[in-house]
């Protein structure tokens, strides 16, 4: 049973474009959550953030967007460059549950950002 | 800074073989998790230590995993009697608690022949 979901597996932007990643979850006890960057041989880096009291972070070229209504998170990178080609996991918790100790993680994105 | 350790980088191991894997953390860090990612699936909880206490074991696939840290700092993950199915990087963070950001060290990938 995949809480967390993201049904691309891979994605191929141009540099200077932008890339938008995408993440559906089930579980409506997720209240927190994250997006981490992982590059070959390294363990994941956390990228940014969002809680469910809001509805879009922003930190620098990185913006989180949460639609909760729709259970659905997206991050968009802009401009792409090409250090950002790395696989990007989506994660989430509970806070408020009580299992923010615990993230559930997808099965990651491979975005590729070409010249 | 330093970030978080892990030893061995590889483990190459036998069918029915124990294997002990070592975490480091960031200094300061009172809570500490380890994960666990097979070929093609996302990164899957296993356990939580808050100090030297595991309030949550929920994820460990079975009793031939456990997992203990001592003095506030080092974990060691031991797999005993190692299936073919155990293979996969196993992933160490940790974080000054939940719901804190976690910081991941660069995993263990093993092997079971």
């Amino acid at each position: 049973d995949q809480q967390v979901k993201q049904n691309s597996p891979s994605l191929s932007v141009q540099e200077g474009r932008i890339s938008i990643l995408n993440c559906d979850y089930t579980n409506s006890m997720f209240d927190y959550f994250l997006w981490y960057k992982k590059y070959p041989a390294e363990g994941p880096t956390f990228l940014i953030s969002i809680s469910s009291i809001k509805d879009k972070n922003e930190d620098g070229r990185f913006t989180v967007f949460l639609n909760k209504s729709a259970k659905h998170l997206s991050l968009h990178i802009v401009p792409s460059q090409p250090g950002d080609s790395a696989v990007y996991f989506c994660a989430a918790s509970g806070v408020v549950t009580g299992t923010a100790s615990k993230l559930t993680f997808g099965t990651g994105t491979r975005l590729q950002v070409t010249l | 800074g330093a970030g978080v350790s892990q030893s061995p980088s590889n483990k190459v191991t036998e069918k029915g073989k124990d294997v002990e894997l070592r975490c480091d953390p960031i200094s300061g860090h009172t809570a500490l998790y380890w994960y666990r990612q097979s070929l093609g699936q996302g990164l899957e909880f296993l356990i939580y230590f808050q100090g030297n206490s595991a309030p949550d074991k929920s994820g460990l696939p079975s009793d031939r995993f456990s997992a203990e840290r001592t003095g506030g700092s080092v974990s060691t993950l031991t797999i005993q009697r190692t299936q073919q199915e155990d293979s996969a990087v196993y992933l160490c963070a940790s974080s000054l608690g939940p719901p804190d950001t976690q910081y991941f060290g660069p995993g263990t990938r093993l092997t079971v022949l």
